[in-house]
């Protein structure tokens, strides 16, 4: 099993410019999640998804939206990006709500 | 907002001792974990304390939870280099509200050969 991958890795972008994170798992989980993490703030939940088809806010969800359309795959869009943006996202995913989370490698992401 | 919050931000030790970071956290809990993060990789899940538990080992690594004071503390027992990591804790509130986990800011925890 792979677990959890995300793509791409490293993304540079300019101001303004649209991306689409992938995260996908092969563990049929049905929680999903989308962090960032930023230098000595830990991680911040940005969407989540319950299931298939569905996708909730997170603490910190402004400029970005989530789509889940398939369950073992998470997208995560940015649709203008900002420097403030800049940071390396996490993905996870969880078989239970508040239970163990796996988690992506990371896709480092900066905004010029 | 923050929920855990790890003391100390900074540990540095030599192989061969333990190192304790404890973890606060402010509202109710079904559960508290914790996670280690090796420089520029993703989480890895260490150990799960649910909250009518006090305390958990695994292998080298023994949690304790104390829900009347809202704290928790990792220990790891005679450190290896392999433990240099950033160690998190993180909550899965009782309070409803989103699903994911809150996470603290992190121990930077270094083992000196």
């Amino acid at each position: 099993n792979a677990g959890v991958t995300q793509t791409p890795k490293f993304r540079v972008l300019k101001t303004g410019q649209s991306m689409t994170l992938l995260c996908a798992q092969d563990m049929n989980h049905e929680y999903m999640y989308w962090y960032r993490q930023d230098p000595g703030m830990g991680l911040r939940l940005i969407h989540y998804s319950v299931g298939e088809g569905t996708t909730a806010k997170g603490e910190v969800p402004d400029g970005y939206n989530v789509s889940r359309l398939k369950k073992q795959n998470f997208l995560l869009g940015l649709e203008s990006a900002a420097p403030s943006q800049t940071s390396v996202y996490f993905c996870a995913s969880s078989y239970v709500r508040g239970n163990t989370q796996y988690f992506g490698p990371g896709t480092r992401l900066t905004v010029l | 907002s923050q929920q855990g919050e790890e003391d100390p931000q900074a540990l540095s030790i030599q192989e061969g001792e333990n190192a304790t970071m404890n973890c606060s956290y402010k509202t109710s809990i079904n559960n508290l974990q914790w996670y280690r993060q090796n420089s520029g990789r993703g989480l890895v899940h260490l150990i799960l304390i649910r909250s009518n538990e006090r305390e958990k080992h695994s292998g080298r690594l023994r949690v304790t939870l104390d829900t009347s004071k809202k704290s928790s503390s990792l220990l790891i027992t005679a450190s290896r280099a392999a433990d240099t990591a950033s160690y998190f804790c993180a909550t899965d509130g009782s309070g409803g509200g989103a699903d994911g986990l809150t996470f603290g800011k992190g121990t930077h925890l270094i083992i000196q050969p």
